[in-house]
């Protein structure tokens, strides 16, 4: 079973580059997120998809944007990079949708490590 | 607003020394304490889910107790495979999106054979 996969693992980019990160996931969940992870902030919520055809913003939105292709997939997207957006990046499914209640069970992906120079 | 904190920021345990981990939330309606544990490179991987005080859950070596301000992760006897970070996260109450969750910084933890 492949969970959640993230591309790409690692990359580099110089400011003002974009680029998008890609994720997908085979377990039929309903949800996805982004999130990032910085040294002492913790995961913090950049967007969520509460299902195909949705997506809202999350605690630090700011200079990205999200694509939820189908229900498999959810990338985002960084159109001018800065430093301030080197970080971890963590895609995650969860398979209950918005209102459902009840436990919602995040599976991550394996992450992704950005660099902006 | 809503937080989670964790204590201590680390940890480092003998092999078969008892300890634990603590998370302290303030949430205006708690609808699920979550643990996760996470290796170096690579993603959270889902330990427990609490929902309500008294509320004990265990695997293995870890139980996971909550009470109505804060939850602890017992780990009892550990092993050198148990040293990771441990995360705790807090499902915001609705309105929006109802499944997301508030992450503390986690608590690195290294148990020395």
């Amino acid at each position: 079973n492949a969970g959640v996969t993230q591309t790409p693992k690692f990359q580099v980019l110089k400011t003002g580059q974009s680029m998008t990160l890609q994720c997908a996931q085979d377990m039929n969940h309903n949800s996805m997120y982004w999130y990032r992870q910085d040294p002492g902030m913790g995961l913090r919520l950049i967007y969520y998809s509460a299902s195909e055809g949705t997506t809202d913003k999350g605690e630090v939105p700011n200079g990205y944007n999200v694509s939820r292709l189908n229900k498999r997939e959810f990338s985002l997207r960084l159109e001018s990079a800065a430093p301030s957006q080197t970080s971890v990046y963590f895609c995650a499914s969860s398979v209950k949708g918005q209102g459902d209640s009840g436990a919602n069970v995040l599976t991550f992906g394996a992450g992704s490590r950005l660099t902006v120079l | 607003e809503d937080q989670v904190t964790q204590s201590p920021e680390a940890l480092r345990l003998q092999e078969g020394e008892s300890s634990s981990l603590n998370c302290s939330y303030t949430v205006s309606g708690l609808r699920g304490l979550f643990w996760y544990r996470q290796d170096p490179g690579k993603g959270p991987e889902f330990l427990f889910t609490l929902y309500s005080a008294g509320e004990e859950k265990e695997k293995e070596r870890l139980k996971a107790t909550l009470t109505k301000k804060e939850s602890f992760l017992h780990i009892t006897a550990p092993k050198p495979e148990d040293s990771a970070t441990y995360l705790c996260a807090v499902r915001s109450p609705p309105g929006g999106a109802t499944n997301k969750l508030i992450f503390g910084t986690g608590t690195l933890l290294a148990v020395q054979p």
